[in-house]
């Protein structure tokens, strides 16, 4: 079935330090791949997409994402987190010749450290 | 751009009346608007899709005559929650797919209470 993987449910950082959040896909044709951001009780704000251009994506609030197609992964990066940062992150995607819904990771909630 | 707006933000009902909740794309017109379903903690689950000028359709297990969705307009889809019961307390969110494009943007969430 295709779905699409979060490793980590919860990742914690201290400010200043890399964000790395990772989600893969499963399969063989790439699909459209999404990061989007939820802040508690509010809704999701797309950071960044990747549709088949270029496959470093950059983002708002200098988040950047990979895709690499090799590793059928898609993962998330920020140089520098922000105590601005801590929210919950899903991968979202959604594979070409499908009806166009979403399928969501199960989301990894980040947490910065001061 | 892409901006979603859900129309009201939290509501707190009693049990047996109805509600309805509102999600319009104030910048773009949306043949498609979708509502989902997040319970505390975990990931959205798709609903139902909405399209303009015709029937929603409805996930496996959703009640359509539970959750009535009406998509009048390219920008306006509302969900009503018929007869509600504390259990469908939940935070409801809406998005919105433009006309031409893959992405969806959405809406700030409309937080439901039951009592």
């Amino acid at each position: 079935a295709q779905s699409v993987t979060q490793l980590g449910s919860h990742v914690s950082v201290s400010e200043g330090a890399l964000v790395l959040l990772r989600c893969n896909y499963s399969s063989s044709v790439p699909p459209y791949l999404f990061w989007y951001v939820q802040h508690p009780n509010k809704g999701l704000q797309l950071l960044l997409k990747y549709t088949s251009a270029a496959t470093l994506v950059k983002g708002i609030n200098g988040f950047e994402a990979e895709f690499k197609k090799s590793e059928t992964s898609f993962h998330l990066t920020k140089p520098s987190a922000h105590m601005s940062d801590a929210a919950e992150y899903f991968c979202v995607v959604i594979y070409r010749g499908s009806q166009g819904n979403l399928i969501f990771g199960k989301g990894t909630k980040l947490s910065v450290k001061p | 751009g892409a901006v979603v707006s859900q129309h009201p933000s939290r509501v707190i009902c009693k049990s047996g009346t109805s509600v309805k909740i509102e999600c319009r794309s104030l910048d773009f017109q949306a043949t498609t608007m979708f509502w989902y379903r997040q319970f505390p903690k975990q990931s959205l689950m798709l609903m139902a899709t909405s399209n303009e000028g015709s029937k929603a359709t409805y996930e496996q297990g959703v009640e359509k005559d539970k959750f009535l969705i009406n998509h009048a307009s390219l920008t306006l889809s509302t969900l009503t929650v018929t007869s509600a019961h504390p259990e469908d307390s939940s935070f409801y969110i809406c998005s919105a797919r433009p006309t031409h494009g893959e992405t969806q943007y959405f809406g700030p969430g409309t937080r439901l209470l039951v009592l």
